[in-house]
């Protein structure tokens, strides 16, 4: 059975630093096609990609967020980390990370219950 | 540069069923053959994946979930028809995608359950 939980602070002032850890289970991310997205929530908005590293270490970031954003795996823990810097009231949201078969076309295929974040001073 | 494109809301009766369409739009003719993902999301909860759908129409189930969820396509449309409605069928439903190694959303689709 595949699992996925976020953990990180629930409040962050602006200009700090980010950082949200992934630990799942049921699957090694050693494995060939898998990889781990996060993806993140406004309250009351749509679902927004963020980063996606997959089991060779290739990474992927959302363009407008690449300066800000760094995601890396700790395979030996099943972890997935993400960072994010300089943030902001916007940056409020609900983060989830989720697992992503990869192949011809990478779809997520589970999901974890998400951490909320609230950016405030 | 591609786009998922679903309509804001949709509702239909207890018992009935229902089609939410996921359109997929770009300059390039080759994204009408990417396969979706169909997620559903309720009231103050996190997503959930709901199935894979192939642009021929096959799609394959998650886990748990039952055969009242089932998917179609037609040429860039997805489809997803939810039969015999149910109260807790009442949520967000979102299509995913990818696009040059970055996951792709649409903005959802918000089912109302009458």
């Amino acid at each position: 059975q595949v699992t996925l939980r976020e953990s990180g602070p629930a409040l962050v002032r602006p200009t700090q630093t980010l950082t949200l850890t992934c630990t799942f289970s049921g699957f090694s991310l050693s494995t060939r096609g898998l990889c781990v997205s996060w993806i993140r929530q406004p309250p009351g908005k749509a679902l927004e990609f963020l980063a996606r590293i997959d089991w060779d270490d290739a990474k992927y970031y959302k363009t407008s967020l690449q300066t800000r954003v760094t995601i890396s795996k700790d395979t030996s823990k099943n972890q997935v980390v993400l960072t994010m810097t300089n943030m902001d009231p916007v940056d409020t949201a609900t983060y989830y990370c989720a697992r992503v078969v990869s192949g011809l076309y990478p779809l997520i295929d589970d999901w974890g219950q998400g951490t909320r974040v609230t950016v405030s001073p | 540069q591609l786009v998922l494109t679903q309509s804001p809301s949709a509702s239909a009766s207890l018992g009935a069923s229902v089609n939410l369409t996921c359109t997929l739009t770009s300059r390039h003719s080759t994204y009408a053959t990417y396969a979706i993902a169909w997620h559903q999301q309720r009231p103050e909860t996190g997503p959930r994946y709901l199935m894979r759908l192939d642009s021929d129409g096959s799609h394959t189930n998650g886990d748990g979930i039952p055969d009242r969820f089932s998917g179609s396509s037609s040429g860039a449309e997805r489809y997803l028809t939810i039969s015999s409605l149910r109260s807790e069928d009442e949520a967000d439903y979102y299509c995913q995608t990818w696009a040059t190694g970055i996951v792709i959303f649409g903005g959802g689709t918000k089912l109302t359950v009458l």
